[in-house]
């Protein structure tokens, strides 16, 4: 069955330090995979997805992932974390013949000044 | 245009009471999901419908909840009657993706219903 771990639940950096949320997936062919972001009291905003192609994925607000088959892995990064990155982020994969996505947990993160 | 736009945003309602939660897709999507969202259980799929058919209603928790979707711009969820542990955030996404490839969601900004 296909599912999504992100190991860490809660993330505390200082603003300008760099970021990584990790994600690992579990499913049996090439999956879509998919970041999302929440912040307090809104729904969840698409950050970047990866279909094919380059395995390095730029999104929005700066952000980018990175595909890695060998390590079932799609973690999230950012070189300089500002205050209003603070929020919760999600892992998504969503298998071919389906359009229905699998969430992972969620990773807050909190940001420093 | 102007998202996924869900009503109401807050609601406060007694334990027994009818609840209807309403949704309006994006135009052009095909794909309308229901979700609920509490700090113990996270985010849980309650429905999905494409092309306003219910495709995997296996999420829903019980029969006192109900989600239909009569056309292409509007579905509705109902808890009939409601209890407290139905406090959550519901929320409404959509999606332009078929029946093989996941485009990812465009979710609503949800509706925060207070059971008392």
């Amino acid at each position: 069955a296909q599912s999504v771990t992100q190991p860490d639940i809660h993330i505390t950096v200082s603003e300008g330090a760099s970021l990584e949320l990790r994600c690992n997936y579990s499913y049996g062919a090439t999956p879509y995979l998919f970041w999302y972001v929440q912040s307090p009291g809104q729904g969840l905003q698409l950050l970047l997805k990866y279909f094919s192609g380059d395995t390095l994925v730029q999104g929005i607000k700066g952000f980018e992932a990175e595909f890695k088959r060998s390590q079932s892995s799609f973690n999230l990064r950012k070189p300089s974390v500002h205050w209003s990155d603070a929020a919760e982020y999600f892992c998504a994969v969503g298998p071919y013949g389906t359009d229905k996505l699998i969430f992972g947990t969620g990773t807050r993160l909190q940001v420093f000044p | 245009d102007a998202g996924v736009i869900q009503s109401p945003r807050h609601e406060v309602t007694e334990m027994g009471q009818e609840v209807t939660l309403r949704c309006k897709p994006i135009s052009g999507h095909n794909s309308l999901f229901w979700y609920r969202q509490t700090m113990m259980r996270g985010l849980e799929l309650l429905i999905y419908f494409n092309n306003n058919v219910p495709i995997d209603d296996s999420g829903m928790p019980e029969d006192r909840f109900s989600a239909k979707m009569p056309n292409a711009s509007f579905s509705t969820l109902k808890i009939q009657p409601s209890e407290p542990r139905d406090s959550a955030v519901y929320f409404c996404a959509s999606s332009l993706g078929g029946d093989e490839i996941p485009y990812g969601y465009t979710f609503g900004s949800g509706t925060r219903l207070t059971v008392v």
